[in-house]
């Protein structure tokens, strides 16, 4: 089974820009989350969708948003960058009433 | 919602000795609690869970262990080995959160 995929690996942007990531769970998984890895706040939940509805959100602002598809992939969106955002943001799918939990490669958002 | 809380940082062993890694949380409701494993510049991995009606799960060299009403749970590796050496979180809860992270150094 292929595992979390997404796109892009790097970004680079530029601070009051948007951007949009994508992740593609495992196949079969309809929970996708998104979180936030720097240095110095560790791994940061952002979000959780189910069945394309937002079931859990972490505590960012609103410039931070997402949505899923039918098809299970996700995509996040950040609006007006600023340089504190830059960061890994990794997805992670799992199946329905699993716990169990898988991550994508992650992609590296880099603002300047 | 949910705090936890890691610890230590940053530990180094000799290869052979144990490793134990702790953590903390809050939310008394939290009932699962993974251990990632993420090597430099990939990602986290799954590599041991337990859930709140266990008190301890082994998978060979590594075990968890946790304790409900001290609200605590820890990671035990034995007899470590270099390839052990990655950052290592802990979680708590449906909304995972995550500790701060500790970074295992084996030294040969």
């Amino acid at each position: 089974k292929a595992g979390v995929t997404q796109t892009p690996r790097y970004l680079i942007k530029t601070r009051g820009q948007q951007v949009t990531l994508s992740c593609s769970p495992i196949s079969g998984h309809r929970s996708v989350s998104w979180y936030q890895q720097t240095p110095g706040q560790g791994l940061q939940f952002l979000f959780e969708y189910f069945s394309e509805t937002q079931r859990n959100k972490g505590n960012f602002p609103g410039r931070f948003s997402g949505r899923q598809f039918s098809n299970s992939r996700s995509e996040m969106n950040v609006s007006t960058l600023e340089l504190g955002d830059s960061a890994l943001y990794l997805c992670a799918s799992r199946r329905d009433r699993a716990y169990e939990q898988y991550f994508g490669p992650g992609t590296r958002l880099t603002v300047t | 919602g949910e705090n936890v809380e890691q610890h230590p940082s940053t530990l180094s062993v000799q290869e052979g000795d144990s490793a134990v890694i702790k953590c903390t949380y809050s939310d008394s409701a939290s009932n699962y609690f993974p251990w990632y494993k993420q090597e430099l510049g990939k990602r986290p991995q799954l590599i041991i869970d337990i859930r709140s009606n266990v008190g301890e799960k082994k998978d060979q060299r590594i075990a968890v262990t946790l304790n409900k009403t001290a609200k605590h749970f820890s990671l035990h590796i034995t007899e470590t080995q270099p390839e052990d050496s990655a950052v290592y979180f802990c979680a708590a809860g449906n909304k995972f959160y995550f500790g701060s992270g500790t970074k295992l150094n084996v030294k040969p």
